[in-house]
């Protein structure tokens, strides 16, 4: 069966600091990865994905993951985070047509 | 480009009523998701359908329900409201046949009380 881990519920990281939240998965064939951010109210809007090929990509807003086989991870990096990435943030796999499996989410709050 | 719609945004119901909620595509895509997102829970997925037909279901109720309509739109349908159906109804479309990236909209808040 197909599952997702954010193992972080909550990340409090200061204005200009970097930030990383981390995605594991399980998944029995070759995973589509996502990563989704939510602000308060809002609707998921797309930050990247992974398919196939390099295993670095690059995302909107400046953020960036890695695709990491050996290790089942996803993980999300901004080297330096603004007040306005303050949100939730959801790691997705799914089998590139159909619906997506999400993870809990990791709230990220942003200080001053 | 018009992005995913749904109505309506916010609505309270009572237990024992019915809701109706709407969704509108993106235009091309053929495919509408269904999500519910209640406090605690994350995302559940609820309903995919894919030109006009149902093609998965999530673990929920007979009383969720829903159809697509032959311009794409989507409604889901909940019938006999309880208190813990309170959430964030969210639709997202795709173009089935690619990558399976979702666009979401905005979300139809239902309170019930």
């Amino acid at each position: 069966a197909q599952s997702v881990t954010q193992p972080d519920i909550h990340i409090t990281v200061s204005e200009g600091a970097s930030l990383e939240l981390r995605c594991n998965y399980s998944y029995g064939a070759t995973p589509y990865l996502f990563w989704y951010v939510q602000s308060p109210g809002q609707g998921l809007q797309l930050l990247l994905k992974y398919f196939s090929g390099d295993t670095l990509v690059q995302g909107i807003k400046g953020f960036e993951a890695e695709f990491k086989r050996s290790q089942s991870s996803f993980n999300l990096r901004k080297p330096s985070v603004h007040w306005s990435d303050a949100a939730e943030y959801f790691c997705a796999v799914g089998p590139g047509w159909g619906k997506l499996q999400f993870g809990a989410g990791t709230q990220v709050v942003v200080t001053p | 480009e018009a992005g995913v719609t749904q109505s309506p945004t916010h609505l309270i119901k009572t237990r024992g009523q019915q809701v109706t909620l709407r969704c509108s595509p993106i235009s091309g895509h053929t495919s509408v998701y269904w999500y519910q997102q209640a406090l605690g829970l994350g995302l559940q997925f609820l309903l995919w359908y894919d030109e006009g037909e149902e093609r998965n279901r999530g673990n929920f109720p007979p009383r969720f329900s829903g159809r697509q309509f032959p311009n794409y739109s989507s409604e889901l349908n909940v019938n006999a409201l309880e208190l813990e159906d309170s959430a964030l109804y969210l639709c997202a479309s795709s173009l089935r046949q690619i990558t399976g990236e979702l666009f979401f909209g905005e979300g139809s808040r239902l309170t019930v009380l």
